[in-house]
């Protein structure tokens, strides 16, 4: 079993609609969970960020952690064709701890 | 607002040459980083440096990789002979020592190995 799952997609929706991204995990250890966005050939740009389990909210992204199923989700609403990316989560067991990351999901927005 | 900043954006070298990637991370930041991303993968944990030291390093940093903070602004990572296999999205990131742990990327540097 990987230590991170995500679906790679690609994720296409029309403009104005609610996205949920999400990732599984094996590793009970981990406490510190991230979404980023990467454009194509970019560095990954962090999101949210959300220590052990809870919901976060930051403008029109919501970054939920269920640790008891080892499952986090951000949701996106009203999605603009900006949103268009590909989004990492990631995650680690200390706050200076490697991140394990996700393959990722490509997310396309269509006007 | 602070950022990390990578160069060169791009490297072209041939197989069995030494690279030198460059990184100036925020600068009130202590913990330091290399990932890689090979085209289509996934990004891949390489070394984390605090204190002028390793703290914890990969498989894939194996001895032909190595990692200085020779003036206390740059992060460099050396690769002594690249292989093709090296070929890569090489990203710095950095984070507070006693912060959230949020870790912030630079934009890369694309190493092509011919």
């Amino acid at each position: 079993q990987k230590e991170v799952e995500q679906d790679p997609g690609p994720l296409s929706v029309p403009e104005g609609a609610i996205v949920s991204l999400n990732c599984t995990y094996s590793n009970s250890a981990f406490q510190y969970f991230m979404w980023y966005r990467q454009y194509s050939r970019k560095g990954p740009e962090l999101l949210m960020y959300t220590y052990s389990s809870g919901n976060k909210e930051d403008g029109r992204f919501t970054a939920q952690v269920d640790k008891s199923s080892k499952y986090i989700s951000l949701f996106i609403r009203d999605s603009q064709p900006s949103d268009s990316a590909t989004y990492l989560c990631a995650m680690s067991r200390g706050n200076t701890d490697k991140l394990i990351f996700g393959t990722g999901t490509r997310l396309q927005v269509f006007p | 607002e602070p950022e990390v900043t990578q160069t060169p954006s791009h490297q072209v070298t041939q197989m069995g040459q030494e690279v030198i990637l460059r990184c100036v991370p925020i600068s009130n930041h202590l913990y330091f980083y290399w990932y890689r991303q090979i085209l289509g993968q996934k990004v891949e944990f390489l070394v984390s440096f605090y204190n002028n030291e390793i703290s914890e390093k990969s498989e894939i940093f194996d001895d032909q990789f190595s990692v200085e903070r020779p003036d206390g602004s740059n992060f460099t990572l050396k690769i002594r002979s690249t292989k093709l296999e090296d070929s890569a999205m090489y990203f710095c990131a950095s984070s507070e020592r006693d912060g959230t742990g949020e870790l912030f990327f630079g934009e890369g540097s694309r190493l092509t190995v011919l």
